[in-house]
């Protein structure tokens, strides 16, 4: 059981560039996240999806694009990298009620904006 | 945006020694979960709190939830290196299944 998987594990990308960054669930659950992770400034909120065919935007959208492409995918897009872009990105999924169910993370990806 | 904070950000301690992390917001929440995080890996929960003045234990870590349900801390007794890591909180605001995060104490248990 892979959980959530994600994909690539690390970037370097130029500014300017675009790129997908892929998630992949098997647990069956309805709502995924993107998070991205900086020093001091904890997991931050990018866009996030309560089911199958909705996103909403979360604390720090701007500069990207999500899409759920079906129930255990949920991509996130860069169409123009910057360099404050460079972060260690978590996507997350979400099964029942938060009460018994916690968010299980992914491994990450790392990415790199020069 | 209803902002957690968390103190204090570094912690660094000898194995044996207890330590108090804590988690506070001038926000109510719905729930609180506290999640620890190994470097190169996603955070992986530890609890779950619900109700206010709720404490919940776990081996050597005690969870307590603000009676107000604003505030949480994290107690471990006799801390062992297996302990370091980045301990996160994360609050659930009016929005089902929206967590609010942390910025995280990082904790270093030497032997």
């Amino acid at each position: 059981n892979a959980g959530v998987t994600q994909t690539p594990k690390f970037q370097v990308l130029k500014t300017g560039q675009s790129m997908t960054l892929q998630c992949a669930q098997d647990m069956n659950h309805n709502s995924m996240y993107w998070y991205r992770q900086d020093p001091g400034m904890g997991l931050r909120l990018i866009y996030y999806s309560a089911s199958e065919g909705t996103t909403d935007k979360g604390e720090v959208p701007n500069g990207y694009n999500v899409s759920r492409l079906n129930k255990r995918e949920f991509s996130l897009r860069l169409e123009s990298a910057a360099p404050s872009q460079t972060s260690v990105y978590f996507c997350a999924s979400l099964g029942g009620s938060s009460y018994n169910s916690p968010l299980h993370f992914g491994n990450g990806t790392r990415l790199t904006v020069t | 945006t209803q902002l957690l904070e968390q103190s204090p950000q570094f912690l660094s301690i000898q194995e044996g020694e207890n330590l108090t992390v804590y988690c506070n917001s001038s926000s109510v929440f719905s729930s609180l979960q506290w999640y620890r995080q190994e470097p190169g890996e996603g955070p992986v929960l530890l609890v779950t709190v619900v109700t206010g003045g709720e404490v919940k234990k776990l081996k050597r870590l005690t969870f307590q939830f603000g009676d107000a349900r604003k505030d949480s801390s994290l107690h471990i007794t006799a801390a062992q290196p297996g302990d370091t890591g980045l301990y996160l909180c994360a609050g659930e605001d009016d929005s089902w299944g929206k967590f609010q995060f942390g910025a995280g104490t990082q904790v270093v248990v030497t032997p």
